[in-house]
């Protein structure tokens, strides 16, 4: 079965600096791996996805996220962060053959003016 | 608009009172999930359904049942609920074809207290 572990539950970061959220994922085959963003109070929206090929992968509002297979990591990154980030995210794993996702617990970002 | 659809979205029951969460796609979608949502552990996947009449569990399924009688539907039933059941349900459907692969399309959620 594959799992998730998200090792920061909670980063404050100041507006206009970088940001990168931690993802460490355990699946024996090469996975499918997603990263959403929760704002307060509204449901989940996917951010990038990583399927195969370019383990460089650009999403939605500025982010970016690096597949390392030796690492088994799926880092999320912003070089400059805004107000407007501050949300939980939240990393997952899927397997193709039926789907399953699991998720990781989550990360809160604080964004300081 | 593609959308999944659920309700009710803010739902406050007592113990042992059955209620049902409904939840609708217009995706044609094959593969549908409901999570529940709770503070520090992430969405953890209740049950999951690959077609109609096809439902399995998924890694926390007691005290929840479902059913898939057609496609677009998926409704997760609380029997008995009880406190313990309180949280933030998500229901999902699943793109199977590309570019979307895999991806899951989110409902907004429905918050279900149960005193």
């Amino acid at each position: 079965a594959q799992s998730v572990t998200q090792p920061d539950i909670h980063i404050t970061v100041s507006e206009g600096a970088s940001l990168e959220l931690r993802c460490n994922y355990s699946y024996g085959a090469t996975p499918y791996l997603f990263w959403y963003v929760q704002s307060p109070g509204q449901g989940l929206q996917l951010l990038l996805k990583y399927f195969s090929g370019d383990t460089l992968v650009q999403g939605i509002k500025g982010f970016e996220a690096e597949f390392k297979r030796s690492q088994s990591s799926f880092n999320l990154r912003k070089p400059s962060v805004h107000w407007s980030d501050a949300a939980e995210y939240f990393c997952a794993v899927g397997r193709s053959n039926d789907y399953k996702l699991s998720f990781g617990a989550g990360t809160t970002v604080t964004v300081r003016a | 608009e593609a959308q999944v659809t659920q309700n009710p979205r803010y739902l406050i029951t007592v113990t042992g009172k059955k209620l049902t969460v409904t939840c609708s796609q217009n995706m044609n979608h094959e593969y549908m999930s409901w999570y529940r949502q709770d503070p520090g552990l992430g969405l953890r996947q209740i049950y999951y359904s690959m077609n109609v009449e096809v439902t399995d569990k998924g890694d926390v399924p007691e005290g929840y049942k479902v059913s898939r009688k057609e496609k677009r539907n998926f409704p997760l039933i609380l029997e008995s609920p009880s406190p313990n059941q309180t949280s933030l349900y998500f229901c999902a459907s699943i793109a199977q074809g590309a570019p979307n692969t895999g991806e899951l399309f989110f409902g907004e959620g429905s918050r279900l207290t149960v005193l």
